[in-house]
């Protein structure tokens, strides 16, 4: 039962343009939502999470909007850069008792075309 | 800066070995995690603490067992290497702090069972 869905295993986009990353969840009760970015060789490294109580969340080129009605969340880059190649990974936060762990998509390879 | 080192980047072992990977984290971080990542199925947790001598089970927790005798050390074991635990291992931390989760993993442990 994957709780944590990455509906596009690849997407290709122009250097300059927006990619778009998409992830879909099936618990509600998840509080904190996060995306990593992960080279070949290298553990993910943490980009940017929104609480759950919020719609909006911008870093810099990075975005994250949550749609809480339909368990969607994205990651928006704009504008994309050959350097965001990688695998981007959603992940969602769930509590209970005192403790929590974290349950991981499948991952996305985004590959920027320079 | 928040590090976490694993012990070997590559291994190579052989069925029935008993293996053995570390993991160490130098944030004074409470929590602690096992993954392992798998083309197609993104990150799955095998095991996770959140002190010492504390473990719980993740989603995959069949044919490994944890060690946390030490805050910034957690080693994963492999009682009997199988040809289908060939994966990549992925060891992070976190802080028990509620705002601004995020984990941080280490560089990961290439395992190759033969």
């Amino acid at each position: 039962d994957q709780q944590v869905k990455q509906n596009s295993p690849s997407l290709s986009v122009q250097e300059g343009r927006i990619s778009i990353l998409n992830c879909d969840y099936t618990n509600s009760m998840f509080d904190y939502f996060l995306w990593y970015k992960k080279y070949p060789a290298e553990g993910p490294t943490f980009l940017i999470s929104i609480s759950s109580i919020k719609d909006k969340n911008e870093d810099g080129r990075f975005t994250v909007f949550l749609n809480k009605s339909a368990k969607h969340l994205s990651l928006h880059i704009v504008p994309s850069q050959p350097g965001d190649s990688a695998v981007y990974f959603c992940a969602a936060r769930h509590t209970t008792s005192g403790t929590y762990k974290y349950i991981f998509g499948t991952g996305t390879r985004l590959k920027v075309l320079a | 800066d928040v590090k976490v080192t694993q012990s070997s980047r590559y291994l190579v072992k052989r069925t029935g070995e008993k293996v053995f990977l570390e993991c160490v984290q130098d944030m004074d971080h409470e929590n602690m995690f096992w993954y392992r990542q798998d083309p197609g199925l993104g990150l799955r947790l095998i095991y996770f603490s959140y002190d010492v001598k504390m473990k719980e089970k993740g989603d995959i927790p069949e044919g490994y067992s944890v060690s946390r005798e030490k805050k910034e050390r957690f080693s994963l074991i492999l009682e009997s290497a199988s040809t289908n635990q060939t994966s990549m291992y992925l060891c992070a931390s976190s802080p028990s702090r509620r705002e601004k989760e995020t984990q941080y993993f280490g560089p990961g442990t290439r395992l190759l069972v033969l």
